[in-house]
């Protein structure tokens, strides 16, 4: 069973930078099949997906545009973990954010995709002074 | 980026009622990228149909999706009490978009 634990502060004061860690257990943050997201969720912008990380005989990122100059993600494979870094928060970056897992697997030449399998059980964060 | 649009909003319906959900995208997707989720208040969202068609494991048989180009159904045959929740689709591509979401709600 495969299970995402989320930790990280709720409050960040605006114009600092917003940490979140995802410790994974189940599986591998290098699995060749996965990729490790992290996703938003507010009242005024819906589920917004922030980006991820995979590992395909070397890491990769990707970026949503909306966020791509102030994210980082990274995985860190001796514990296991993800992490997001969020710098230059405002107000608007007021969310519940998630890590959650998805499953891209190669048959054939073709890519079949498996979903958001498995998700973190989600931290409030709230930016304020 | 695709755009995603759910429609209705908000759907009333009462148990035992088929429901029929509406993902539209923004121009023609592979199916093989095009998954829905459940997400109940205070939890996180729960993957329910992946590669348009595909039950994720443990979802029971009165979920089923279909579709192509970029019209996407979901369908819930008869609703149970545990099914009134939001409902959103979801497309993975070089990014990954969600659709606003479709409350089912109690009539």
């Amino acid at each position: 069973q495969v299970v995402l634990q989320q930790s990280g502060p709720g409050l960040v004061k605006p114009s600092q930078t917003l940490s979140l860690t995802c410790a994974v257990s189940g599986d591998s943050v290098s699995n060749t099949t996965a990729a490790w997201n992290w996703i938003r969720q507010s009242p005024s912008r819906g589920l917004e997906w922030l980006g991820r990380t995979y590992y395909r005989s070397k890491w990769y990122n990707d970026y949503a545009g909306s966020v791509k100059s102030r994210v980082t993600i990274k995985a860190e494979t001796s514990k296991n973990q993800i992490s997001l870094h969020l710098n230059s928060v405002t107000h608007e970056d007021t969310a519940v954010y998630y890590c959650a897992r998805d499953l891209v697997v190669a048959i054939a030449r073709y890519y079949h995709y498996y979903g958001l399998d498995v998700w973190g059980q989600g931290t409030t964060v709230t930016v304020s002074s | 980026d695709i755009v995603l649009t759910q429609f209705p909003g908000t759907l009333s319906l009462s148990p035992g009622e088929r429901a029929t959900l509406s993902c539209r995208a923004s121009q023609s997707v592979d199916r093989t990228y095009l998954a829905w989720y459940q997400q109940k208040p205070g939890q996180a969202p729960g993957l329910l149909i992946y590669g348009t068609s595909s039950r994720a494991t443990g979802i029971p048989d009165r979920f089923s999706g279909s579709g192509s180009g970029t019209d996407f159904t979901l369908t819930i045959s008869s609703l149970e009490p545990e099914d009134f929740a939001v409902y959103y689709c979801q497309h993975y591509g070089s990014s990954i978009t969600f659709g606003g979401g479709t409350k089912v709600q109690v009539k």
